[in-house]
């Protein structure tokens, strides 16, 4: 079973472009979670979305969004960079349903994001 | 928000020492989780927790979920040079319909050979 896959792996854009980045999980996984992630900092939790509707989100400004499709797929999205959204971006994608199944989240390699 | 107490922040040991880490909180949970994350890349799980009590190994690492239920360690024995990364815990909250995911700040360990 192919894990989760993020792409980009490495990005590199101007203070004030925007980003989307990719996240594919897990065959048969309908959640996924992004996470912001810098030197020295644990893993900040942007937001989650189960079944295509956002479920938790974080302390994060509106710049950052995010959606699933259909088949679980999911981007996010980063509008009006500034220099310090450089960071990893961690997707992780879990088996859950609303109200059963394992929480175990899985995670992917992440996107470099570096922003000059 | 929320977030796990844990700790130590970062240590030190020489190979082939055991090394022991901790995660506390005042909220009580349902699963606790263990990963490694190697620089550059995604934490790895390296033990889920489902029930109070259960002590569980996977080689030569070890982790309890406490009692209390507010409380986990994950216990490395024999270092080897290779179990360099941070670790980091999660213990999941269950709230209505909604399960979530709270991250401790990571223990990052280096070994020396």
């Amino acid at each position: 079973k192919a894990g989760v896959t993020q792409t980009p792996r490495y990005l590199i854009k101007t203070r004030g472009q925007q980003v989307t980045l990719s996240c594919s999980p897990i065959s048969g996984h309908r959640s996924v979670s992004w996470y912001q992630q810098t030197p020295g900092q644990g893993l900040q939790f942007l937001f989650e979305y189960f079944s295509e509707t956002q479920r938790n989100k974080g302390n994060f400004p509106g710049r950052f969004s995010g959606r699933q499709f259909s088949n679980s797929r999911s981007e996010m999205n980063v509008s009006t960079l500034e220099l310090g959204d450089s960071a990893l971006y961690l997707c992780a994608s879990s088996p859950l349903t609303a109200t059963t199944g394992n929480t175990e989240a899985f995670f992917g390699q992440g996107t470099r994001l570096t922003v000059v | 928000g929320q977030q796990l107490n844990q700790s130590p922040q970062s240590m030190f040991i020489q190979e082939g020492e055991d090394v022991s880490m901790n995660c506390t909180s005042s909220s009580i949970f349902n699963t606790w989780l263990w990963y490694k994350q190697d620089p550059g890349e995604g934490p790895v799980l390296l033990i889920a927790l489902y029930k109070a009590g259960e002590l569980t190994s996977n080689g030569r690492l070890t982790a309890q979920f406490g009692i209390t239920r507010k409380d986990s360690f994950l216990n490395i024995s024999a270092s080897i040079p290779s179990d360099v990364g941070i670790y980091f815990c999660a213990g999941v909250l269950n709230a209505g319909n909604n399960r979530k995911l709270i991250w401790g700040l990571g223990t990052s360990l280096a070994v020396n050979p």
